[in-house]
């Protein structure tokens, strides 16, 4: 069974560019969370989505935002870039909700120049 | 809203010597507990979890953990180290009510180091 999937591996952005990351969950999973690590902040909660449909939310400015297709695949979005939103963006399925076994991707390394 | 503090937040020790992790978490309605384990360039994976039931939790790679409610703390444990438990290590809580449980709140990790 494959795992989480998340492309791209690497990304380099300038500021006030906007990018797209991706998620796949593991097949039959229908809970998607999204998580920013940093050295300084740890690992801070974005948003989670269960069929197509966002349950909760972190404190994020709305420049970061989320969707999750009918397949369960997310993305996740971030509009003018900020030199302060270079960090590990993981994703992680579960098959309801995140209080169950959390499977995560290797992430995307985003850096903002 | 729920929180987690690691008290360290790094632990040097040399191998199979003895180690505990500590966290202490906050919340004002019943919690479920997790330990997660990241090794350089990997996300993260499941070492065990808490529930419910008995205090004692044993997971994977030898590793346990015991939670302790009357002093909200959820330390992990394990009697003798490798080199290849050095990794960052992830306390993390979720709460049973509302929205909250749609989400886990981490600490800011232990990082542990083997040394041979």
């Amino acid at each position: 069974k494959a795992g989480v999937t998340q492309t791209p591996r690497y990304l380099i952005k300038t500021r006030g560019q906007q990018v797209t990351l991706s998620c796949s969950p593991i097949s039959g999973h229908r809970s998607v969370s999204w998580y920013q690590q940093t050295p300084g902040q740890g690992l801070q909660f974005l948003f989670e989505y269960f069929s197509e449909t966002q349950r909760n939310k972190g404190n994020f400015p709305g420049r970061f935002s989320g969707r999750q297709f009918s397949n369960s695949r997310s993305e996740m979005n971030v509009s003018t870039l900020e030199l302060g939103d270079s960090a590990l963006y993981l994703c992680a399925s579960s098959l309801q909700a995140p209080n169950e076994k959390l499977f995560f991707g290797s992430g995307t390394q985003l850096s903002v120049l | 809203a729920q929180s987690v503090t690691q008290l360290d937040s790094q632990v040097p020790v040399f191998e199979e010597a003895p180690v505990e992790l500590r966290c202490n978490y906050s919340s004002s309605v019943s919690v479920y507990l997790f330990w997660y384990v990241q090794y350089p360039n990997q996300g993260l994976q499941l070492l065990l979890k808490y529930l419910s039931g008995s205090t004692l939790v044993k997971g994977i790679n030898g590793f346990e953990a015991e939670f302790n409610k009357s002093q909200t703390s959820f330390h992990l444990r394990k009697p003798s180290v490798h080199i290849s438990d050095t990794a960052e290590y992830f306390c993390a809580v979720t709460t049973l009510s509302g929205g909250s449980n749609y989400k886990l709140t981490f600490g800011k990790g232990t990082l542990l180091t083997v040394n041979p």
